[in-house]
């Protein structure tokens, strides 16, 4: 079962836009995480964000929790070419401290 | 610093065959996962492992097997292969912690099964 759904599913936006990534999830956590898939790659990491941050900044990535709402918001500023990629959130349980859960993912075309 | 390495890249297997997938993490971390990927959907992790000698089922563990004799390495067997275990599996380590922490990938095996 998935935890976390991403939204929308796919997104394409001009090269030097800003890009909006939502996710949304089931039960309680103790961090959010998200991670970017090239095609053909492996996933890396990205952000983490805890249950008591509600945002949190790296680069030209913003990132924003509402444990109240049960969701989170990736935010690309300044969209580039080699953006372009899969985005996924992953959530964990109160319960455990090494499984994810993963959501679908969203697709980011920059066009250039 | 290679992080984490699976082999093989790619393969294409007959059904009833068996094969068997490897990942090395040299990053001394203590957790390890087998992941499939399939279109539209997310991660899905099918065995884990938590130290080096232990493993335990994930989400869809039927078909497959593990093992984890040293700490750097985790296989996943496939004694009997169905078409329906076509996929891209990915190998991902993390270290440690009192809350999950950021998993680290391999670039994956894609495997047909014909």
């Amino acid at each position: 079962s998935q935890q976390g759904e991403e939204d929308p599913q796919a997104l394409s936006i001009q090269e030097g836009e800003n890009a909006t990534m939502n996710c949304s999830y089931k039960t309680s956590i103790n961090n959010l995480q998200w991670y970017r898939q090239n095609s053909g790659r492996g996933l890396v990491h990205l952000i983490l964000i805890r249950s008591n941050e509600r945002e949190k900044h790296s680069g030209r990535l913003r990132v924003t929790l509402d444990t109240s709402k049960k969701s989170s918001s990736l935010l690309i500023t300044a969209s580039r070419a080699a953006d372009t990629a899969s985005y996924f959130c992953a959530t964990d349980h109160m319960d455990s401290n090494y499984q994810l859960i993963w959501g679908a993912g969203t697709k980011l075309i920059i066009k250039p | 610093n290679a992080g984490v390495t699976q082999t093989p890249k790619f393969r294409v297997l007959k059904t009833g065959q068996s094969m068997t997938l490897l990942c090395a993490q040299d990053m001394n971390h203590e957790y390890m996962y087998w992941y499939r990927q399939d279109p539209g959907m997310g991660l899905r992790l099918i065995h884990y492992s938590v130290g080096e000698g232990t493993t335990a089922k994930g989400e869809v563990p039927d078909g497959y097997n593990v093992s984890r004799l040293k700490k750097q390495n985790f296989l996943l067997g496939l004694e009997s292969a169905a078409p329906s275990q076509t996929s891209v599996y990915f190998c991902a380590s993390s270290p440690w912690g009192t809350e999950s922490q950021p998993q680290h990938f391999g670039d994956g095996t894609r495997l047909s099964i014909l």
